[in-house]
């Protein structure tokens, strides 16, 4: 158990629907990054947030957002949803810097139908 | 750009047998470079990192890795193979001017009884 925590499990949903994405950091974890793994892309970066701020974008679509709260959790909002967003999404977490490992959660397997 | 390559899709080995995972990597700085093993739905767990000093990195359940900066790899080696190893691994790299952390697309190690 890595010590950070990701809800929902599981979540299923249709087309053009919102949904968001919870993940809670182990203790003392600064930064929170969220990743998109699918079969056919990977593990795709998707942002990275850093004690409330972003700092780093990747291959993020415009229909989907973040952020980090005061007290450190993060949210994954991903908006009109398209059947090619079904995926694993996973955050990770660290303590701050690019030189720290990062920590993953068990995923939010995502169903778009 | 940062880039990370696996070129082996799958890897097969006997249980007993030494086994390596290839990864070589592209940035423009000195690397930080990572392994991380996947379980079936499970969450990446770390292996191991190299960030800077020997160039033999040792990490958990016996793994270990070289980095070989001529050659801009990072090959992920056990001297003996067990059937508990069989999972997905993936090579990362990051920068040291930089916060993205690009992963490679997977290798999935099977270890044969």
């Amino acid at each position: 158990d890595s010590g950070v925590t990701q809800t929902p499990k599981h979540l299923i949903t249709a087309t053009g629907q919102r949904v968001t994405l919870r993940c809670s950091p182990r203790s003392g974890d600064l930064s929170v990054y969220w990743y998109q793994q699918s079969l056919d892309q990977g593990l795709q970066f998707l942002i990275q947030y850093y004690n409330g701020e972003e700092r780093a974008k990747g291959n993020i679509l415009e229909r989907f957002s973040a952020q980090q709260f005061p007290d450190l959790h993060s949210e994954l909002n991903l908006s009109s949803l398209e059947l090619g967003d079904s995926a694993l999404y996973f955050c990770a977490t660290s303590l701050a810097g690019s030189t720290d490992t990062q920590y993953f959660g068990p995923g939010t397997r995502l169903t778009v139908l | 750009a940062q880039s990370v390559a696996q070129p082996e899709d799958q890897v097969n080995v006997a249980e007993g047998n030494p086994l390596t995972v290839k990864c070589t990597y592209s940035v423009s700085g000195n690397p930080y470079l990572f392994w991380y093993v996947q379980y079936p739905n499970r969450g990446l767990q770390f292996l191991l990192k190299y960030i800077t000093g020997d160039n033999l990195v040792k990490g958990s359940y016996g793994f270990e890795a070289e980095f070989n900066k001529s050659q801009t790899s990072f090959h992920l080696k056990k001297p003996s193979a067990l059937v508990s190893d069989s999972a997905l691994y993936f090579c990362a790299v990051r920068d040291n001017g930089g916060f993205k952390t690009i992963f490679g697309a997977g290798t999935r190690l099977f270890v044969k009884a």
